[in-house]
């Protein structure tokens, strides 16, 4: 099993609020990635980072930002939520010099 | 054109039925290849890698044909707790060298 942890599970929210949403990983992992997937479709990466201090944007445009100050934490911030975020958002590892990702359990957001 | 596609499914067969599932992808740089489960509405866990010689694990085989570009999964003997959605994952070689995910196939396994 991963140890790769997400909070909330679960989150319903109003328009406007901003939230953060929570993702560490105790296995040492390098590499972080943050998608948001929607029921029945593919998922789309919309943040990675290759260590602390680096991030980059994924394929998929989003409006929110991400951090790495720390190797096991790489939270994901949207400053105004907005009906449009309502998905759910996976975050996943992987070790240097490998491609194989593991996955949190995700968070479910609906934005009302 | 997608990085991967997948076979749309949904897949509905019978216990103890052979169900096969390929995938095609278009970066002919991919060098990782791997098949993921995610069951509803859970996270994508990793069922197997593949390997270019074809690799097997109880009752699941994987083969990769590089020159088609096409990934396949076999499952054998089906049991209802196969029943999941299963992702084709191949790698982006040539870009950031993160992963491409397929929609996915939904597999049904019916008592």
């Amino acid at each position: 099993e991963a140890d790769i942890y997400q909070t909330p599970r679960y989150l319903v929210i109003g328009t406007g609020k901003k939230i953060t949403l929570e993702c560490s990983q105790t296995m040492g992992h390098d590499k972080m990635y943050w998608y948001q997937q929607d029921p029945g479709m593919e998922l789309h990466l919309i943040h990675y980072s290759y260590g602390v201090n680096s991030t980059e944007k994924g394929d998929l445009s989003s409006e929110s930002t991400v951090s790495r100050i720390r190797t096991e934490h790489f939270p994901l911030t949207l400053e105004s939520a907005r009906p449009s975020h309502t998905s759910q958002y996976l975050c996943a590892s992987a070790n240097q010099g490998t491609d194989t990702q593991y996955f949190g359990p995700g968070t479910r957001l609906t934005v009302l | 054109r997608k990085e991967v596609e997948q076979d749309p499914g949904p897949f509905n067969v019978p216990e103890g039925a052979t169900v096969a599932f390929n995938c095609t992808y278009s970066n002919s740089a991919s060098q990782s290849f791997f098949w993921y489960r995610q069951d509803c509405r859970k996270e994508p866990k990793l069922l197997m890698s593949v390997y270019s010689s074809g690799n097997e694990d109880g009752r699941f085989t994987a083969q990769l044909n590089r020159a088609s570009q096409y990934i396949s999964l076999l499952i054998r003997d089906s049991k209802l707790s196969d029943s999941a959605t299963y992702l084709c994952v191949v790698n982006d070689e040539a870009g950031a060298n993160n992963l491409f995910f397929g929609t996915g196939t939904r597999l049904t396994v019916i008592p």
